[in-house]
């Protein structure tokens, strides 16, 4: 069956200028997840969202960023005012049981 | 918090060695161990998870780890690797039982195996 997708692959901006990614999870999977993966950090954890429950913020690196699921399924990532240590690969994964995790390819962020 | 540590950040062997990636972990509770590989170009994989029961868990490829709660640990092993398992691999875990569901990863292993 379709993984996660997440869209655009690829995003060049521009240093202070505001990016939205988009996820689209496994279809029935109530749980979705954002991770960050750079060179310095590693994979970090961003945000999390299970269901109609409050999504757990407590990777979220700074008020910049912010994340929304609709209707329980696809959801956006949005980074405000971007700055060039945001520059990462964005991967989204999504989860029927919340415990394994289906990782999607990512979206490359690079800020100029 | 949990942290996830994993020795070796680059590992080169010759094909047909043996393989034991390290990884060791700080959390007081109840936890979710994974191993998941990324081979070049492609996405991340689940290797193997640990629940609970069998501490000994087997996954694909031939993968096996081993979860010894009074260490912390819970590295990785193959008896005989392949060029083919050439890739990153990252070890993680998440509170269990119903606890906080994002994963903490450790910063990666980079894994070549020569022909």
């Amino acid at each position: 069956g379709a993984g996660v997708s997440q869209s655009p692959s690829n995003k060049v901006t521009e240093k202070g200028k505001d990016v939205e990614l988009r996820c689209d999870p496994i279809s029935g999977h109530t749980a979705l997840y954002w991770y960050r993966q750079s060179l310095g950090q590693g994979l970090e954890f961003l945000i999390y969202f299970q269901g109609n429950s409050a999504p757990d913020k407590s990777g979220l690196p700074s008020d910049r960023f912010s994340a929304e699921r609709t209707g329980g399924s696809v959801s956006t990532l949005t980074i405000q005012r971007t700055q060039q240590e945001d520059s990462a690969v964005y991967l989204c994964a999504s989860s029927r049981d919340r415990v394994r995790q289906y990782f999607g390819p990512g979206t490359r962020l690079t800020v100029l | 918090a949990q942290s996830v540590s994993q020795h070796n950040h680059h590992v080169i062997l010759s094909e047909a060695a043996s393989l034991e990636l390290g990884c060791n972990y700080s959390y007081g509770g109840t936890v979710n161990l994974f191993w998941y590989v990324q081979y070049p170009g492609q996405h991340l994989q689940l290797l193997l998870k640990y629940f609970s029961g069998d501490p000994l868990v087997k996954g694909i490829k031939g993968f096996e780890a081993e979860f010894i709660k009074s260490k912390f640990s819970f590295n990785l092993r193959k008896p005989s690797v392949q060029w083919s398992d050439t890739a990153e691999y990252f070890c993680a875990v998440n509170a269990g039982g119903g606890g906080a569901d994002g994963l903490t990863f450790g910063k990666g292993t980079h894994l070549i195996i020569q022909p």
